[in-house]
């Protein structure tokens, strides 16, 4: 079993849509936990940190069960310029050491 | 502004040459990481520091050695390339301690072996 675990879609929604992404962590010793934008052929960027309590930035709300031990990134009124894949990403040991999820794509459609 | 910037984007070498990816960073930060990124296969770690002269090795360190002379500098040496590293090559930085922690990427380096 993979460790952090996310469906890769590919999510095609249309302008305006509401989308969720789920994703499932397996080590129960996880403390940090983070969504992460990709870009076709670019980088991937700090998308938010997802808190315990739950955190929202404009559009984009994070959720973290850790009974369940999933995480999920909620999107509000989609735009075309969200079209990407989101990376889920958990933290599990003091080093800093990321496990990164494969990504779940999500295409915006006019 | 985090800055982690890459030597490179694009590189191509030939089979058998010593290739050299420098990654530096300006924050101060105590990790630096290399990940190799190819479809299907998401991010993968070859090498991890977190401090000067320290390494420990990712999930693939096969083929591959870093140096780290300075905090601010992390190098991935591939010793004698081969086809099969072809890949995106991603450095990344972080503060060491504390929750909360995100790595901070560079552009990435687009390396051919031919």
């Amino acid at each position: 079993r993979k460790e952090v675990e996310q469906d890769p879609g590919p999510f095609n929604v249309p302008e305006g849509a509401t989308v969720a992404f789920n994703c499932t962590y397996s080590n129960s010793a996880s403390q940090s936990f983070f969504w992460y934008r990709q870009d076709c052929r670019k980088e991937p960027k700090l998308l938010m940190s997802v808190y315990s309590s739950g955190n929202e930035d404009g559009r984009f709300t994070a959720q973290l069960n850790r009974v369940s031990q999933y995480i999920s990134l909620l999107i509000r009124d989609s735009k075309l310029s969200d079209s990407a894949t989101y990376l889920c990403v958990v933290n599990h040991s003091n080093t800093g050491k990321l496990i990164f999820g494969q990504g779940t794509t999500l295409q915006v459609k006019p | 502004d985090v800055k982690v910037t890459q030597s490179s984007r694009y590189l191509v070498k030939r089979t058998g040459e010593k290739v050299f990816l420098e990654c530096v960073q300006d924050m101060d930060h105590e990790n630096m990481f290399w990940y190799r990124q190819d479809p299907g296969l998401g991010l993968r770690l070859i090498y991890f520091s977190y401090d000067v002269k320290m390494k420990e090795k990712g999930d693939i360190p096969e083929g591959y050695s870093v140096s780290r002379e300075k905090k601010e500098r992390f190098s991935l040496i591939l010793e004698s390339a081969s086809t099969n590293q072809t890949s995106m090559y991603l450095c990344a930085s972080s503060f060491l301690q504390g929750r909360y922690q995100p790595q901070h990427f560079g552009d990435g380096t687009r390396l051919s072996i031919l």
